[in-house]
Parts: structure tokens; sequence; C-alpha cells
């Protein structure tokens, strides 16, 4: 049973680019997260999702940060005209359709903003 | 407001000894979970143990296990017998709500780093 898949594993992108980010999640599973971790410190929120449905996006910031989980395909985490603040490493979870709802998590995606 | 504190920076353990890592949580909520992860120099986040609000007993996974007082609101790992690839990033983290009804999102504390010494 494969995890929780995330790619691109690395993405370097110039201030003013856009980043895509895909999550897979695992098989099974209808709930994907999205949180980013800043150097030094622990994972911080940003979206859960079900399919077709944003059910919190509290995490996000106001503007350039969009997120999907269309019907057919992996999720989406984009980030519109990057600045040098989004370089993060960003963690897709999954979690299975019944409690505890535990969360598992991909290998994240390392951006860098040059 | 729901807030997780890991207040150890940085452990040390001699290999096949036990160390406790510490988590307290602040919560008004009634039902919540407790999660302990643990992340490897390689970057990847591992599910290790859960701990329900409601639960009458205290979570074990193997060599994890959980001491969880619900009165202090703390949730300590403990790992036993440590061995080598022990040595990671340990992340608390909380979620509100009933956890066996929806998920939710994870508030994370700022994680210990375990260093497991031969």
């Amino acid at each position: 049973n494969a995890g929780v898949m995330q790619n691109p594993r690395h993405l370097v992108r110039r201030r003013g680019q856009e980043a895509r980010l895909r999550c897979s999640p695992m098989k099974g599973h209808s709930h994907v997260y999205w949180y980013r971790q800043l150097p030094e410190e622990g994972l911080k929120f940003m979206v859960y999702l079900q399919k077709e449905n944003i059910i919190d996006e509290s995490g996000m910031p106001k503007e350039r940060f969009s997120a999907e989980f269309p019907k057919e395909g992996p999720s989406i985490l984009r980030i519109q005209q990057v600045v040098r603040g989004d370089s993060a490493a960003y963690f897709c979870a999954s979690s299975p359709p019944r409690g505890p709802y535990e969360q598992y998590f991909g290998p994240g995606t390392r951006l860098t903003v040059t | 407001a729901q807030k997780i504190t890991q207040t150890q920076p940085g452990m040390f353990v001699q290999e096949k000894e036990a160390v406790t890592l510490d988590c307290t949580y602040d919560t008004s909520d009634p039902s919540y979970g407790l999660f302990w992860y643990k992340q490897p120099s390689s970057g990847e986040m591992i599910f290790l143990i859960y701990q329900g609000s409601y639960d009458q007993q205290n979570a074990t996974e193997g060599r994890y296990s959980l001491n969880f007082q619900k009165a202090r609101k703390s949730a300590n790992l403990v790992i036993s017998a440590s061995q080598l690839g022990d040595s990671a990033m340990y992340f608390c983290a909380m979620r509100e709500g009933r956890v066996y009804n929806q998920g939710g999102k994870l508030i994370f504390g700022q994680g210990t780093e375990l260093s497991v010494k031969p």
C-alpha cells in the first residue's frame, strides 16, 4: 500500500513565478491536509480538503495561495508570485474516512525561492 | 486558544535506555486527540502514537507509550530501549473536537531533538 505521494520533492522558483505542489493521498483516504514547515519550526496547518470541497482554510494566507482536491487526480497547492518568505517545506497528509482520522504524511516538497 | 508546548529543545539518551519527551497542551474543548510524530533527518513525518481525551488507558505502540495525565494536561512520550535509529525530531500535536466523528487540523509543538548515544 503506497504512502502519501508528493511531487516534486524539490522545487526552485524565482521570485514572481508560480509554484504548484502535488499530493496523492494514500489509497482509500479521502481527507487531505497541507502544512508548512519553516526552518527550525514545527508544522503549521494551512488547509483541509475533501474531494471537491475545502473544509477548513483558516491557515491559508489570504493572497497568492490556493488549494484544490478535484474529483479525479491529486490535490494541488498553488502559490502565485512566490516571494523569498515562501521558501519552506510543504507537507501533505491524508487520513482515512474514519476516526480517529490519524494523519499520514508525505515526504514533503522543499520549495526554494531565489 | 489551543496550544502545544514542548519545553525540551534537545535531549540525549544512552542506547538501550528509556527516555521521556515532554508535551503539555492547552484546550478548552473536552474532546481532543493527541498525536506524536517522528521526523528523521531525511525529513518525512512518521506517525507514532495516538491518545484520545476519553481513553481510560495510556496508549502503547511497541516501544512507544504515552504517559497521559489529563488533569495536568500533559501527554509525554516514553521510548523504551532506545536505538540509534530513534535519533530524530519528535513532535507532539493536538486536534480538537470529536476525533472519532470528524477530521481536522493538527496543532504542532516546536519539537524535541533526540540524540541517542552508542
